[in-house]
């Protein structure tokens, strides 16, 4: 099993730029979620998902977007971005009931 | 709300020493909490986690950590700390709305000199 796989794992927009991050679990997990981190503030919950075809809100959805078209995928988009969009995103999924989420690697976007 | 607070921001200790990093939450709910570990350049893995039953959780390389309700605490310790210890810590309880959603505690980056 690969786990939790992102995509890309770096990039470099100007503002005003849309992206995609996308995410990639193999695991059959039902739950997936998008968080951000950055320094000195831990990781926020931008959104999450319970199942294909659904999505919710987290703490930071604002300036943000997802889609989950299929259960091993989860999509993170930025229509505009934004410097204060500058952070690291990490991809997680767990399954239903009590699991720990499992995250990925990390996908690291700066925003100029 | 829930909440996270986890008090010193870096902690540094000698290789062989005790390690003990601290951790309070907040929950209106029973907790579950977690302690997952973040080495440099990578995602996070999970060390340990509380959900129900004995309060000494013990986890990956040679952690563990106590939950205390009276305290509201779950600090983590290894009794003697190695080199490949230094990362960043990060403890996090399940957020009452459920989903396995985790409320974050700002982090921890624990140093290891010889």
């Amino acid at each position: 099993n690969a786990g939790v796989t992102q995509t890309p794992k770096f990039r470099v927009l100007k503002t005003g730029q849309s992206m995609t991050l996308l995410c990639a679990q193999d695991m059959n997990h039902e739950y997936m979620y998008w968080y951000r981190q950055d320094p000195g503030m831990g990781l926020r919950l931008i959104h999450y998902s319970v199942g294909e075809g659904t999505t919710a809100k987290g703490e930071v959805p604002d300036g943000y977007n997802v889609s989950r078209l299929k259960k091993q995928n989860f999509l993170l988009g930025l229509e505009s971005a934004a410097p204060s969009q500058t952070s690291v995103y990490f991809c997680a999924s767990s399954y239903f009931g009590g699991g720990s989420p499992l995250f990925g690697p990390g996908t690291r976007l700066l925003v100029l | 709300a829930q909440s996270v607070t986890q008090l010193g921001s870096h902690v540094s200790v000698s290789e062989g020493a005790l390690v003990l990093l601290r951790c309070n939450y907040s929950s209106s709910v029973p907790p579950y909490l977690f302690w997952y570990v973040q080495y440099p350049n990578q995602g996070l893995q999970l060390l340990l986690k509380y959900t129900t039953g004995a309060t000494l959780v013990k986890g990956i390389n040679g952690f563990e950590a106590e939950f205390k309700k009276s305290e509201t605490s779950f600090h983590l310790t290894k009794p003697s700390a190695h080199m490949s210890d230094a990362a960043e810590y990060f403890c996090a309880v399940s957020d009452s709305g459920g989903y396995n959603k985790l409320i974050f505690g700002a982090g921890t980056r624990l140093a290891v000199h010889p």
